[in-house]
């Protein structure tokens, strides 16, 4: 049973900012929304994670709306090397599993 | 920082062959993860420790696979013996403290395959 739902995939250009949306209707309260991404024939990478509030690091910006349904992780600048799969996952703080769903593709473009 | 470090990164083997896959986790990481990918079901939790201690190994896949943590920097996954379908990509894990949600730090992995 997956809690969050993700596109398959998704292009954006370099330089840009790639958007990529998570929804998770069923998050509950205590539940973090984690970020993780693969690139091709490497280990999973950890990108962000949040509660409530929207959280910035030097790789990307997590915005989780009001409601916490649904949350978006930005890229602000992608470039080629941001080619991967990520994946958003929701748990609970006490919680060791990570649950990886199939994750979206993102392919930056030239 | 050297990362968490698995190794080899390529097994080949035959079946009915036994395979070991070793892993050093990040130096003062307590809890340690072994995972499985493959195309059909994605990335699995194998087993978990913690203090060297397995807390949960209910996604090992059956009596063929054992894993050991006998101390706090190495780490072995066993399978004995190994069938074509045991053909993955395994990855070891590691993350420090008590509190789980401190994120997960993933090896390179070791591309197992059973011929």
């Amino acid at each position: 049973d997956a809690k969050t739902t993700q596109p398959t995939s998704m292009d954006c250009a370099e330089g840009r900012a790639a958007n990529l949306p998570c929804n998770h209707s069923t998050i509950s309260g205590n539940e973090y929304v984690y970020w993780y991404r693969q690139i091709h024939s490497q280990g999973p990478q950890y990108i962000i994670h949040g509660l409530k509030n929207n959280e910035t690091n030097e790789m990307a910006s997590l915005i989780i709306t009001e409601d916490r349904k649904s949350s978006t992780l930005i890229l602000p600048h992608a470039t080629l090397r941001d080619t991967a799969v990520y994946y958003c996952i929701v748990r609970v703080a006490e919680d060791y599993k990570l649950s990886f769903g199939a994750g979206t593709t993102v392919t930056v473009r030239a | 920082d050297a990362g968490v470090i698995q190794s080899p990164r390529h097994e080949v083997t035959e079946m009915g062959q036994e395979v070991t896959l070793r892993c050093k986790p990040i130096s003062g990481h307590n809890s340690l993860f072994w995972y499985r990918q493959t195309m059909m079901r994605g990335l699995e939790l194998l087993i978990y420790f913690n203090n060297n201690v397995p807390i949960d190994d209910s996604g090992m896949p059956e009596d063929r696979f054992s894993a050991k943590m006998p101390n706090a920097s190495f780490s072995t996954l066993k399978i004995q013996p190994s069938e074509p379908r045991d053909s993955a990509v395994y990855f070891c894990a590691s993350s420090s403290g008590q509190v789980s949600y401190n994120e997960q730090f993933f090896g390179p992995g070791t591309r197992l395959t059973v011929l």
